[in-house]
C-alpha cells in the first residue's frame, strides 16, 4: 500500500522569504505524485505533478518541487512567498499506469502554510 | 482549465433527513469520478470512486448504504447521505477525471454539510 507523510504541520514564514514544504512517499511500486493547494472553504487546486521524466517540475504560482527516488521524497518549494500563498498544501501519490494506477489519490495529512507581513 | 462544480457549496439539514450533493463536470466526459471527505485541519479521505453505468466502489469502513452515490450519466455524480447525523458534518470534495487513466483529475470546489 502506498502513504505519504507531509512532516510539518504548520510552516510560518515571513513574506519573500523562501520555503521548503517536505513530503515522503512510501510505495514498493512506481508511483506518480502531486501537490495540491487548498484555500479557506475550497476545493483543490492541482499545483503540479510528477509522472515521469525530469526530476524537477515547475508549477503554477512559482512553486517548483524535486522528486528524490533514492530518498522517496517530493519537496515542494518556492524562493519567495507572498501573503496570498497562505493556504493548505497537500501531497497526494498515486499508482503509476503500469500498476493500473492514477485512479485513486492518497493524500498526505497536509501543511499549513502560513505567510506573516 | 477543465472544471468540477459541486452544488450546494453550503447545506445545512436535520438529524435524520437526506440530502444530496452534486458534481458537475461542467466542459468534459467523467468517466470517474471520486468522493472524499474532509474533517476540519485534516486530509482528505477517499470514500468511493464511480465509473459511469456502474456501482461505486466503497472505501473500507464507508457505509455504502448511508452515502448513496449515483453516476448516472458522463458529466453527474450525486452523493446523498442518508439519515444524516452530526458526525457527518464534514467538507465533501468531489474529483472528476476525464477519458482514461492517466488523465488529469480535477476537483470541485467542496460542499460543507452541517447537520442539526
Amino acid at each position: 500500500a502506498q502513504s505519504v507523510t507531509q512532516l510539518d504541520s504548520q510552516v510560518p514564514v515571513f513574506e519573500e522569504a523562501p520555503v521548503e514544504l517536505r513530503c515522503n512517499y512510501s510505495s514498493s511500486v512506481s508511483v506518480y505524485l502531486f501537490w495540491y493547494v487548498q484555500y479557506p472553504n475550497q476545493g483543490l487546486q492541482l499545483l503540479l505533478k510528477y509522472l515521469s521524466g525530469s526530476t524537477l517540475v515547475k508549477g503554477i504560482n512559482g512553486f517548483e518541487a524535486e522528486f528524490n527516488k533514492s530518498q522517496t521524497s517530493f519537496h515542494l518549494r518556492k524562493p519567495s512567498v507572498h501573503i496570498s500563498d497562505t493556504a493548505e498544501y497537500f501531497c497526494a501519490v498515486s499508482l503509476s499506469i503500469s500498476f493500473g494506477g492514477y485512479n485513486k489519490l492518497i493524500f498526505g495529512a497536509g501543511t499549513r502554510l502560513a505567510v506573516h507581513p | 482549465g477543465a472544471v468540477v462544480s459541486q452544488h450546494p457549496s453550503w447545506v445545512i439539514c436535520k438529524s435524520g433527513t437526506s440530502v444530496k450533493i452534486e458534481c458537475r463536470s461542467l466542459d468534459f466526459q467523467a468517466t470517474t469520478m471520486f468522493w472524499y471527505r474532509q474533517f476540519p485541519k485534516q486530509s482528505l479521505m477517499l470514500m468511493a470512486t464511480s465509473n459511469e453505468g456502474s456501482k461505486a466502489t466503497y472505501e473500507q469502513g464507508v457505509e455504502k448504504d448511508k452515502f448513496l452515490i449515483n453516476h448516472a450519466s458522463l458529466t453527474l455524480s450525486t452523493l446523498t447521505v442518508t439519515s444524516a447525523h452530526p458526525e457527518d458534518s464534514s467538507f465533501y470534495i468531489c474529483s472528476a477525471r476525464p477519458g482514461q487513466a492517466g488523465n488529469t483529475i480535477y476537483f470541485g470546489e467542496g460542499s460543507w454539510l452541517t447537520v442539526v
